[in-house]
């Protein structure tokens, strides 16, 4: 099973600044393969990024994914008021094998 | 628009069976391009792939729940099950069905709003 490790647990910054989420994979993974949800408190997670690279529909470009391999990139540009959420990493593999990162969050300083 | 609905039980006794559908509306569960499938994620925790199910009736699970495990698809009430057996304090958790896509990257692209179930005598 591939494990995706998170870091930070918590990224603490201010409206504006730039946040830089990491995503660890214990194996290699296929950049087709490669997500990132984004979940707010009482709501359902929602699709950011797919193809580590690619952005979901209707996603603000301030949004980008990069990596490939083992490490992957979640970058937020300016940071919005609404940006400040959990951000979960999701990785889809043979056997079939689906597994989600234990999360970022993203919490105003 | 596509839209998901959770429904089912919001509290199960432990070493009961837990039993939750799925009910896909603006869209026919029938699509070759997707999976159909169950995320769980227990109250403060991250989120758990539980199983995926193919309109045909193929169907996958995590390794670590498979023997408890048991998803199904209606494809004429537009909607997917899913059983969990004997069930303890640990399945306690709020559980989503979600619309995986099925060819360029299995990702989940559309999510039901997501059901407590909480296990308790």
């Amino acid at each position: 099973e591939i494990v995706l490790a998170q870091s930070p647990g918590t990224l603490s910054l201010s409206p504006g600044e730039r946040a830089t989420l990491s995503c660890r994979a214990s194996q290699s993974v296929s950049s087709s393969y490669l997500a990132w949800y984004q979940q707010k408190p009482g709501q359902a997670p929602r699709l950011l990024i797919y193809g580590a690279s690619s952005r979901a529909t209707g996603i603000p470009d301030r949004f980008s994914g990069s990596g490939s391999g083992t490490d992957f990139t979640l970058t937020i540009s300016r940071l919005e008021p609404e940006d400040f959420a959990v951000y979960y990493c999701q990785q889809y593999g043979s056997s079939p094998h689906l597994t989600f990162g234990g999360g970022t969050k993203v919490e105003i300083k | 628009q596509l839209q998901l609905q959770e429904s089912g039980p919001g509290l199960v006794k432990p070493s009961e069976t837990l039993s939750l559908t799925c009910t896909v509306s603006g869209g026919s569960i029938s699509s070759s391009s997707y999976y159909w499938g169950w995320i769980r994620q227990p109250p403060g925790k991250a989120l758990e792939w539980i199983a995926n199910i193919f309109y045909s009736g193929s169907t996958y699970y995590n390794q670590s729940l498979q023997s408890r495990v048991t998803i199904s698809v209606d494809t004429s009430k537009n909607q997917f099950s899913l059983k969990l057996r004997s069930v303890t304090a640990a399945d306690t958790a709020v559980y989503y069905c979600a619309r995986q896509e099925g060819f360029y990257g299995y990702y989940f692209d559309y999510w039901g709003q997501g059901t407590l179930v909480t296990v308790s005598s």
